[in-house]
């Protein structure tokens, strides 16, 4: 069975700043890969996704990530944050098929003036 | 294009009365559909999910309930509730047989008290 580890519960860094959130999961094959934000009292929305070719993918508001199968990471970046930007953020892992997708616990991110 | 309407946004009821929260998802036929559950400060827990009529597979044992009386819509039901089925519940549907993306409600947040 798949999993996702999010090693960070709660992030803050400062607006303008650069910031990177680690997602590591586990899974035999080469999974489908997803990044949630989640405003305070709000459904998820999803940033971006990766299901194969390019290991780098853009996603909305500035986000990319890079899934690089050695690490079996899929770490989530933005080059300047905004403090709009302050959300929880949620990792999945999925395959193919009917299998719900499989969440890490989420790292929070704040951000400070 | 696809959307997904969930209600109440809000609910406050007794520790014993019973629940009653609706999803519907238009645009889109034969989805799958799924309640997730989070507590506060907590993860998304997966509480049930429905690949079809009649095909609903419970994640949590717990006093909660799940329905689909119809092919896009998903209901969350308890008979008596209880003061730890306080959270913020969020519906959600993916395409049968795809990459398990979900598409997500705005949820509804629930106080027992």
């Amino acid at each position: 069975a798949q999993s996702v580890t999010q090693p960070d519960i709660h992030i803050t860094v400062s607006e303008g700043a650069s910031l990177e959130l680690r997602c590591n999961y586990s899974y035999g094959a080469t999974p489908y890969l997803f990044w949630y934000v989640q405003s305070p009292g709000q459904g998820l929305q999803l940033l971006l996704k990766y299901f194969s070719g390019d290991t780098l993918v853009q996603g909305i508001k500035g986000f990319e990530a890079e899934f690089k199968r050695s690490q079996s990471s899929f770490n989530l970046r933005k080059p300047s944050v905004h403090w709009s930007d302050a959300a929880e953020y949620f990792c999945a892992v999925g395959t193919s098929g009917n299998t719900p997708l499989v969440f890490g616990k989420g790292t929070r991110l704040s951000v400070i003036a | 294009s696809q959307t997904i309407h969930q209600w109440p946004a809000t609910l406050v009821q007794p520790v014993g009365s019973p629940l009653s929260l609706e999803c519907t998802v238009e645009g889109t036929s034969n989805p799958n559909l799924y309640w997730y559950r989070q507590a506060a400060g907590r993860g998304l827990q997966l509480l049930f999910y429905s690949i079809g009529i009649d095909q609903i597979s419970s994640e949590v044992p717990q006093n909660l309930s799940a329905s689909r009386p119809q092919d896009r819509q998903f209901i969350l039901s308890s008979k008596k509730l209880l003061l730890s089925d306080s959270g913020f519940y969020l519906c959600a549907w993916s395409v049968a047989g795809g990459t398990g993306e979900l598409f997500f409600g705005e949820g509804s947040r629930l106080t027992v008290l």
